[in-house]
């Protein structure tokens, strides 16, 4: 069971340089998000997803793009990187039916430095 | 908009004690509350969560958590707490889109 899987795991940029992380997912999941995770401020919401070709903010966009062409893929971009974008990238994702209680999938993380 | 308070960064507590991590939390309407847990250099891994119903709810590896309404918190705890039990724990309120809105954590050590 793969579940939710982020590429790449680990990376180290220089300021201004440019990249894309992907989050894949197998579960046939319509919602899909990217937090970031800082010491002491626990995860915040970057972008989400409620469905394929759709994207909205959350609480930190600034930044970052994201895009969703594919329902079991969340592609996280960073055009121009800043060393405050240093953080710890997490994906998650979650059915959208009714039945469907809340808990979020997520996965292991994508720890980016930008010198 | 919803916020969860985690008002200790370190909760320190000798094995075999029980262990409480408190929680706090803000929203319109009925709340949907979530327990997660860090290992470290790993994902958040789903340990519990209140929908509707028992005050009281139970969830993975013996750890359970009271939702009180009249005090808006919903705090983690476990009666015998073990070494391994040792990580970063994490409560969350769901919002519209599903989203959930995380407390800034609290860091769990369990002293052998």
């Amino acid at each position: 069971n793969a579940g939710v899987t982020q590429t790449p795991k680990f990376r180290v940029l220089k300021t201004g340089q440019s990249m894309t992380l992907l989050c894949a997912q197998d579960m046939n999941h319509e919602y899909m998000y990217w937090y970031r995770q800082d010491p002491g401020m626990g995860l915040r919401l970057i972008h989400y997803s409620v469905g394929e070709g759709t994207t909205a903010k959350g609480e930190v966009p600034d930044g970052y793009n994201v895009s969703r062409l594919k329902k079991q893929n969340f592609l996280l971009g960073l055009e121009s990187a800043a060393p405050s974008q240093t953080s710890v990238y997490f994906c998650a994702s979650i059915l959208a039916g009714g039945s469907n209680t809340g808990e979020l999938f997520f996965g292991e993380g994508s720890r980016l430095t930008v010198l | 908009a919803q916020s969860v308070a985690q008002p200790e960064d370190q909760v320190n507590v000798a094995e075999g004690n029980p262990l409480t991590v408190k929680c706090t939390y803000s929203v319109s309407g009925n709340p949907y509350l979530f327990w997660y847990v860090q290992y470290p250099n790993r994902g958040l891994q789903f340990l519990l969560k209140y929908i509707t119903g028992d005050n009281l709810v139970k969830g993975s590896y013996g750890f359970e958590a009271e939702f009180n309404k009249s005090q808006t918190s919903f705090h983690l705890k476990k009666p015998s707490a073990l070494v391994s039990d040792s990580a970063l724990y994490f409560c969350a309120v769901r919002g519209s889109a599903r989203q959930l809105t995380f407390g800034s954590g609290t860091q769990l050590t369990v002293l052998p």
